[in-house]
């Protein structure tokens, strides 16, 4: 059992370049989020999806773009890369994610993106 | 006010003591918690779930203060292998539409 598989694990662009990264999750889950990860920033939600078809802005959205065609796959596209986008970005999915209870995350093993 | 606080230590302790975080939050209507650890450059996985009346997993235990809106971890007779980061984490009803508002986190060194 996959869980959560990002790819690509490590990557560096040099400003004005674009990139797709792509997470899969195989657990059926319904909801998918993007965090990026900054020393002492904490985990940051960019963007998220509560299902096949749908995305909504996260806390920190400018800059980057998402898609959710597949229940399981959900991308995050940079169009025009920036040095201050260099961070450790994470996927993650779960069973639910709205209202009163949440269910627990499951992460993906991240993807190291610097931008020179 | 962050939404989620913890102090990020870090925290150096020996192996055998009992540590504990603590992590607060601001809106009180947050209705679920939990901790996660964050081995060194890897993803945050769940450590456990926190519910009103306390719970304990093993040598690790969670409480909820909801009047002083706070969480904490306790870890009995540590182990090397509990050096990592501890997140909390909290959902935030209002602001962030019920998803979940990480901590910045604790790190935790156990030296022999």
């Amino acid at each position: 059992n996959a869980g959560v598989t990002q790819t690509p694990k490590f990557r560096v662009l040099k400003t004005g370049q674009s990139m797709t990264l792509l997470c899969a999750q195989d657990m059926n889950h319904e909801y998918m989020y993007w965090y990026r990860q900054d020393p002492g920033m904490g985990l940051r939600l960019i963007h998220y999806s509560v299902g096949e078809g749908t995305t909504a802005k996260g806390e920190v959205p400018d800059g980057y773009n998402v898609s959710r065609l597949k229940k399981q796959n959900f991308l995050l596209g940079l169009e025009s890369a920036a040095p201050s986008q260099t961070s450790v970005y994470f996927c993650a999915s779960s069973y639910s994610g709205q209202g009163i209870n949440n269910s627990p995350l499951h992460f993906g093993n991240g993807t190291r993106l610097t931008v020179t | 006010r962050k939404e989620v606080e913890q102090d990020p230590g870090p925290f150096n302790v020996p192996e055998g003591a009992t540590v504990a975080f603590n992590c607060t939050y601001s809106n009180s209507a947050s209705q679920s918690f939990f901790w996660y650890r964050q081995d060194c450059r890897k993803e945050p996985k769940l450590l456990m779930s926190v519910y009103s009346s306390g719970n304990e997993d093993g040598r690790f235990t969670a409480q909820l203060n909801r009047a002083s809106q706070y969480i904490s971890l306790l870890i009995r007779d540590s182990k090397l292998s509990d050096s990592a980061t501890y997140l909390c984490v909290v959902n935030d009803l209002y602001n962030q539409g019920g998803k979940l508002i990480f901590g910045q986190g604790t790190e935790l060194s156990v030296k022999p």
